[in-house]
């Protein structure tokens, strides 16, 4: 069956520090793979996505992520944490029909 | 542009009793898909319509659910008789070919069953 895995369903980090959230998909997952992002009381908003073409790609709010297909990951990596990225991240994978994970809320420590 | 409305935000009922909802999607979008999101979940796919036909369905409760977009615009799903594991926010989406089928979520819906 096909399947996303987010590794760590809370993850904190200071503000200014690196962020990184973790996704790998089933082999059997087509390529088109995706990251959303849901503040309190609010629907998805994509944040990045890779369908074809360059494996490393640039989101909003300074938020990137690889493509790697050896080891069927998608990570979602930002430099500098703000207070402002505290949500809830999923990662999602298909075309017409999307498999989501089962998200990572960040946590950003003053 | 006007992303995807759905209406209400919030619904509070009893068990057995119904309830609808309502998603408008973006305009020119063909595809609407209707998501159940339970908390600590990530979203499940409930149905699928392309224009005004349901592409999947296979993971609707049948029994208790129904969805319909009529005219291949708006949308509504309904949940007769509720049960308390329905408590979840229902998301609506929409996609379109010529945006390349990102899926672009409403803000939801809060079922609480009590």
């Amino acid at each position: 069956a096909q399947s996303v895995t987010q590794l760590g369903s809370h993850v904190s980090v200071s503000e200014g520090a690196l962020v990184l959230l973790r996704c790998n998909y089933s082999s059997s997952v087509p390529p088109y793979l995706f990251w959303y992002v849901q503040y309190p009381n609010q629907g998805l908003q994509l944040l990045l996505k890779y369908t074809t073409g360059a494996t490393l790609v640039k989101g909003i709010n300074g938020f990137e992520a690889e493509f790697k297909k050896s080891e069927t990951s998608f990570h979602l990596t930002k430099p500098s944490a703000h207070m402002s990225d505290a949500a809830e991240y999923f990662c999602a994978a298909g075309t017409y029909k999307y498999i989501f994970g089962t998200g990572t809320r960040l946590k950003v420590l003053a | 542009e006007a992303g995807v409305a759905q209406s209400p935000r919030y619904k509070i009922i009893e068990k057995r009793q119904s309830v609808a909802f309502w998603c408008n999607p973006i305009s020119g979008h063909a595809t609407l898909y209707w998501y159940q999101q339970i908390l600590g979940q990530g979203p499940k796919l409930l149905i699928q319509f392309q224009n005004n036909g349901v592409v999947d369905d296979s993971q609707l409760p049948k029994d208790r659910f129904s969805a319909e977009r009529l005219k291949g615009v708006d949308s509504t799903l309904k949940i007769q008789p509720a049960k308390l594991e329905d408590s979840a926010v229902y998301l609506c989406a929409s996609s379109s070919r010529l945006a390349e089928n990102i899926q672009y979520f409403g803000a939801g819906t809060r079922l609480s069953v009590l």
